[in-house]
């Protein structure tokens, strides 16, 4: 158990509807990343947060969004959804930006999108 | 966008080999490279985060070497076990970037 606890565990929905994955880091560790893993792809960077504020961004779609709240859990909102949404969404948190920082990892959100 | 390769893409081995894999990054801007261990079913795992060039790590019979001037880091793995049986990601840094992750080297050890 990394400590970084997500919510769903599953999402399965339809096209066109918006959802909200939920994402808390371990104690202590101010850094939440997103990350996507589609079938055959590898884990996709999508955004990461420190403290609240944006600090990077990755090959996030303009349909997606996410930010990070002042008790440093995280969320990321997909809308629009469509077909080739469908993926596991991983949420990770380091303690701070340095890059040798080790991140942990949840245990994913499953999104289906039919 | 930084391009990274792992190499073999599966291996398959018997309990007792040993193997390695390659992971290959651009050498410029280097800043940092980690190791995960991937089981199926869960999440990535951390295993190594390299920063120097000739950086050598180890953990129980797994170890990981780093050449940050030709691109490279090497993952061995000792004798292997079935519960070795994972994909390995490694994800280099550059300066100033996120983590980019390669699409792993999966490994099936068996008994």
């Amino acid at each position: 158990d990394s400590g970084v606890t997500q919510t769903p565990k599953h999402l399965i929905t339809a096209t066109g509807q918006r959802v909200t994955l939920r994402c808390s880091p371990r104690s202590g560790d101010l850094s939440v990343y997103w990350y996507q893993q589609s079938l055959d792809q590898g884990l996709q960077f999508l955004i990461q947060y420190y403290n609240g504020e944006e600090r990077a961004k990755g090959n996030i779609l303009e349909r997606f969004s996410a930010q990070q709240f002042p008790d440093l859990h995280s969320e990321l909102n997909l809308s629009s959804l469509e077909l080739g949404d469908s993926a596991l969404y991983f949420c990770a948190s380091s303690v701070d930006v340095p890059s040798t920082d080790t991140q942990y990892f949840g245990p994913g959100t499953r999104l289906t999108v039919l | 966008i930084l391009n990274v390769e792992q190499s073999p893409q599966s291996l398959h081995v018997q309990e007792g080999d040993s193997t390695n894999f390659t992971c290959s990054f651009p050498s410029s801007n280097f800043y940092a490279l980690h190791w995960y261990r991937w089981e199926t079913a869960k999440s990535p795992e951390a295993l190594f985060v390299m920063t120097l060039n000739g950086d050598e790590k180890k953990k129980g019979q797994i170890s990981a070497t780093l050449n940050t001037k030709e691109g490279y880091s090497y993952l061995y793995i000792k004798g292997s076990q079935p519960e070795d049986s994972a994909t390995y990601l490694c994800a280099p840094r550059q300066a100033g970037t996120a983590l980019i992750f390669g699409k792993g080297t999966t490994l099936s050890v068996s008994s």
